[in-house]
């Protein structure tokens, strides 16, 4: 119940393209969405979050998706840059308890 | 103003021997947690403290202990290290208290590569 799944593991889009992430998770006490870029040899940085009461939230290029009776939620980046071609990991939280997915590479091509 | 800080950056020790990490959390907060991240997964959550004590524990052996100091520093310790113990050691920290009603953010530093060999 405390698994958050993720996916997909890796992907790849074209400049300007939508790169779109998914998460799903079991736990109906998580209360807290966060979504991290993670580059390599760096540790993860928040990138946007969301709490359950809600159902989309956006900031500039991102976007999260909460759908709260499926119990998914996922990451849309429009315009997806070069730049943003990092590791994305979704994590899911009560309190101070933060469990992460997998992560998600994505390769954005020039 | 300074984020959070750990040292070293990169550390190599062999097996059996023990290692001690080292963060610094973002001015004003009082609540740290370690997280291990093995190369190609996510982090996994080791420990959470707050005011010095202990409020959280994932599930890693008594090899690992953590401690918190008054200015809210805190020391991750791994005895007896096994190869499986390289990875990347985060550093969190946050505000306030667990149990608050409203969620805090956690905010990582740059970690601190160990390779055990």
């Amino acid at each position: 119940q405390q698994q958050v799944k993720q996916s997909p593991q890796s992907l790849i889009v074209q400049k300007g393209g939508i790169s779109i992430i998914n998460c799903a998770y079991e736990n109906t006490a998580f209360d807290y969405f966060p979504w991290y870029q993670q580059f390599p040899g760096k540790g993860p940085a928040l990138l946007i979050a969301i709490r359950p009461d809600v159902s989309e939230k956006k900031e500039g290029r991102f976007t999260i998706s909460f759908n709260k009776s499926a119990k998914q939620f996922s990451l849309h980046i429009m315009d997806s840059q070069p730049g943003d071609s990092a590791t994305y990991f979704c994590a899911a939280s009560y309190g101070q308890n933060f469990v992460f997915g997998p992560g998600t590479r994505l390769s954005v091509l020039p | 103003d300074a984020g959070v800080t750990q040292s070293p950056t990169h550390l190599i020790k062999t097996r059996g021997q023990h290692v001690t990490l080292r963060c610094s959390p973002i001015s004003g907060h009082k609540s740290v947690s370690w997280y291990q991240q093995v190369l190609g997964q996510g982090p996994q959550f080791i420990f959470q403290y707050y005011e010095k004590e202990e409020r959280g524990r994932g599930n890693f052996p008594d090899r690992f202990s953590a401690r918190q100091f008054p200015n809210y520093s805190s020391e991750l310790n791994v005895n007896a290290l096994l190869l499986g113990d390289s990875a990347l050691y985060l550093c969190a920290s946050s505000l306030g208290a667990p149990g608050l009603a409203v969620q805090e953010t956690q905010y990582f530093g740059p970690g601190t590569r160990l390779l055990v060999l």
